[in-house]
């Protein structure tokens, strides 16, 4: 079975600063796909961004970009420019025969 | 499109009591999803289908049932709440077999539900 692990429960930055969230995952599958999810205070679940496994280059979406180390099962997320409308949790998510969710990491921008 | 709709978005009920949770999508997706929320917590696979008439179990189906008579809708039905049912239950849709493998999913808002 798929496991999805994010290690950092709270993350804090400062607003215009860059950060880092952290995602692993454990899979015997070779084709599946992961996305970051964002969901702030209006619970509502918002696609950030997402990578093919297939695909070497790291995806990018404005100030938002991964990280897909294939080997390491490492996904992790970088925003850049952080702003105040970021604050929210963030799940990683693996897509293979199924999706599942890792248990998120609340970010907070501070002003 | 509305995209995928949930109703209500919240709920209080007693122990022992009954409801359904409603989930309709506009967008002729094949597959849609029921995850609960527990707070603090990522989501849980509940129940998934992966077409009309076609359902199958998630990670956490105990004390749920759901039907998918049409493509539209797909209710969620908790026959005697408990405690630990209080959640927020999310439907999701997606559409694998056009375009590229494993989208991602549409969420709906949600349905926060509590049982006393």
């Amino acid at each position: 079975a798929q496991t999805v692990t994010q290690s950092q429960p709270e993350m804090s930055v400062q607003e215009a600063e860059t950060v880092t969230l952290s995602c692993t995952y454990d899979t015997s599958e070779s084709n599946y796909y992961l996305f970051w999810y964002k969901q702030p205070p209006s619970r509502q679940m918002i696609l950030v961004i997402r990578q093919e496994a297939y695909k070497q280059q790291n995806a990018t979406e404005n100030r938002f970009s991964v990280n897909f180390q294939k080997a390491a099962k490492s996904f992790s997320l970088k925003i850049s420019d952080s702003q105040l409308g970021d604050t929210a949790m963030y799940f990683c998510a693996f897509s293979g025969q199924n999706f599942v969710f890792g248990p998120g990491t609340r970010l907070s921008v501070l002003p | 499109n509305a995209g995928v709709t949930q109703t209500p978005k919240f709920r209080i009920l007693k122990i022992g009591q009954s409801m359904t949770l409603q989930c309709t999508q506009d967008m002729n997706h094949n597959y849609m999803y029921w995850y609960r929320q527990d707070p603090g917590m990522g989501l849980k696979l509940i129940y998934y289908s992966v077409g009309a008439g076609i359902t199958d179990k998630g990670e956490v189906p105990n004390g749920y049932n759901v039907s998918r008579s049409t493509t539209e809708d797909f209710p969620l039905r908790l026959e005697l709440a408990a405690p630990s049912q209080t959640s927020v239950y999310f439907c999701a849709s997606s559409y694998p077999d056009r375009g590229p493998p494993n989208p991602p999913l549409h969420f709906g808002n949600g349905t926060r539900l509590t049982v006393t």
